[in-house]
């Protein structure tokens, strides 16, 4: 199976532009994440959606914003890019939180830097 | 003071020996724990998942949990130079939120 898929692979972005970074996964997972990886910070949530519908911010939401119209995707845009967005970001599933077994998989990230 | 700790390393061990990591939290109310395995350039993959005090093996990982001590670690037998990668620990918060808060991580580097 694929897992999680995230698209596009690396991005070169004009600061004040818009984007969006998609991610999907094919495991029937209710819960999906946002993170974003920066040396010296490790991971740090974005945003999360628990079930499709529902949405919530993690530690560094600002500037970023999801949906989650249904199980499979959940993706992230941000509205107009500035240099501090530049980033590796990986997009999670698990399959239901609250549960004794939520291990969260990650698809293959997106490296993004914003001129 | 970090929800969850990690000596950043980079901790060196000869090939065939035994690896130790380390992780502390501090959310009493933690009871989900994780170790990741990331090599550069790639995605965090998941490698252990303990919920329980004491240890849980699977194959060359053994994970340790003490919730008294809010500490959990990784052993690595037989370690082998396939093995040098960064390892993120990930603590489940207590609260109704569920989120994973991670470690930055510890650098292994296995020498041949």
């Amino acid at each position: 199976t694929a897992g999680i898929t995230q698209a596009p692979t690396s991005q070169i972005l004009a600061a004040g532009r818009s984007m969006t970074l998609r991610c999907t996964q094919d495991m029937r997972h209710n819960a999906m994440y946002w993170y974003r990886q920066d040396l010296g910070l490790g991971l740090r949530l974005i945003h999360y959606s628990n079930t499709a519908g529902t949405t919530g911010k993690g530690e560094v939401p600002d500037g970023y914003s999801v949906s989650r119209a249904n199980t499979d995707d959940f993706p992230l845009t941000l509205a107009s890019a500035v240099p501090s967005q530049t980033s590796v970001y990986f997009c999670a599933s698990s399959p239901q939180p609250g549960t004794g077994e939520n291990e969260q998989y990650f698809g293959p990230g997106t490296r993004l830097t914003v001129t | 003071q970090k929800e969850v700790e990690q000596n950043s390393g980079p901790l060196s061990v000869p090939e065939g020996a035994i690896a130790s990591l380390n992780c502390t939290y501090s959310d009493r109310g933690s009871q989900s724990f994780f170790w990741y395995r990331q090599y550069s350039g790639k995605s965090p993959e998941l490698i252990m998942s303990i919920y329980s005090n004491g240890d849980k093996e699977d194959g060359r990982f053994t994970a340790q949990l003490n919730k008294a001590s809010q500490y959990v670690s990784l052993l690595i037998r037989d370690s082998q130079p396939s093995d040098s990668a960064t390892y993120l620990c990930a603590v489940q918060r207590g609260d109704s939120s569920y989120k994973l808060i991670f470690g930055s991580g510890t650098r292994l580097l296995v020498r041949p």
